[in-house]
């Protein structure tokens, strides 16, 4: 969707390097939502962010949420072949708590 | 168990053919939802359903029917196959409950049209 907007759409990481997600809204966040999502399965929720300045982590990932610039990030610190895999972040704009979706990042973990 | 399960996992057609995609969840969740996903498009709502007597559009509705059969069940339907439905077919669910839902997805339904 062009409201919201993820960058890069690929990544290509060496073992053990820390790398960051962008996802940016054109519209005013109610909710942010990650996912992760392997090839032939479905998403796995990895985190939801609502207020400007929350931040939350789960294991080596970490998500931001930056209320003003209508963005978050998602960090991976020492990355690992099993973080791989295609990266999404979903938008809240407010409307009947629809999702929209961002286009995806592609991660590969190289060993 | 999976508590979002999708049937089929993988389905071919051909173009014309109706053919039927099943959701069922055992979440006990009120809304279901209805994406495809494209490469480099992400994903996109096609239906969405509140409770068992609600049907909305989403984004890109046309060429597409649901049906809530249950709480737990939620089935799309393609009436008349054509190519450009070929894609990745997600189920999702979430509850009301709180400022925010978080939905939780299906393994997913890949349909190639042939």
């Amino acid at each position: 969707s062009q409201e919201l907007e993820q960058s890069p759409q690929s990544l290509i990481v060496q073992e053990g390097k820390n790398l960051t997600i962008n996802c940016t809204s054109s519209k005013t966040l109610y909710g942010l939502y990650w996912y992760k999502q392997k090839y032939g399965e479905g998403l796995i929720f990895l985190m939801m962010l609502q207020k400007g300045g929350e931040e939350k982590s789960h294991e080596k990932i970490t998500a931001k949420l930056d209320e003003k610039k209508q963005q978050s990030s998602l960090h991976i610190t020492a990355s690992q072949p099993s973080h791989a895999g295609i990266y999404l972040c979903g938008a809240d704009h407010g409307s009947a708590r629809q999702l929209t979706f961002g286009s995806g990042t592609q991660l590969t973990v190289l060993p | 168990d999976a508590d979002v399960t999708q049937t089929p996992r993988n389905r071919i057609t051909k173009t014309g053919k109706r053919i039927m995609l099943e959701c069922s969840q055992t979440k006990g969740h009120d809304r279901m939802y209805w994406y495809r996903q494209d490469p480099g498009l992400g994903l996109r709502l096609i239906y969405y359903s509140f409770d068992v007597k609600d049907i909305n559009k989403g984004e890109i509705s046309d060429g597409y029917s649901v049906s809530r059969q249950a709480q737990a069940k939620f089935s799309l339907s393609l009436e008349s196959a054509i190519p450009n439905q070929t894609a990745l077919y997600f189920c999702a669910t979430s509850d009301l409950g709180g400022s925010q839902e978080t939905q939780y997805f299906g393994p997913g339904t890949r349909l190639l049209v042939l």
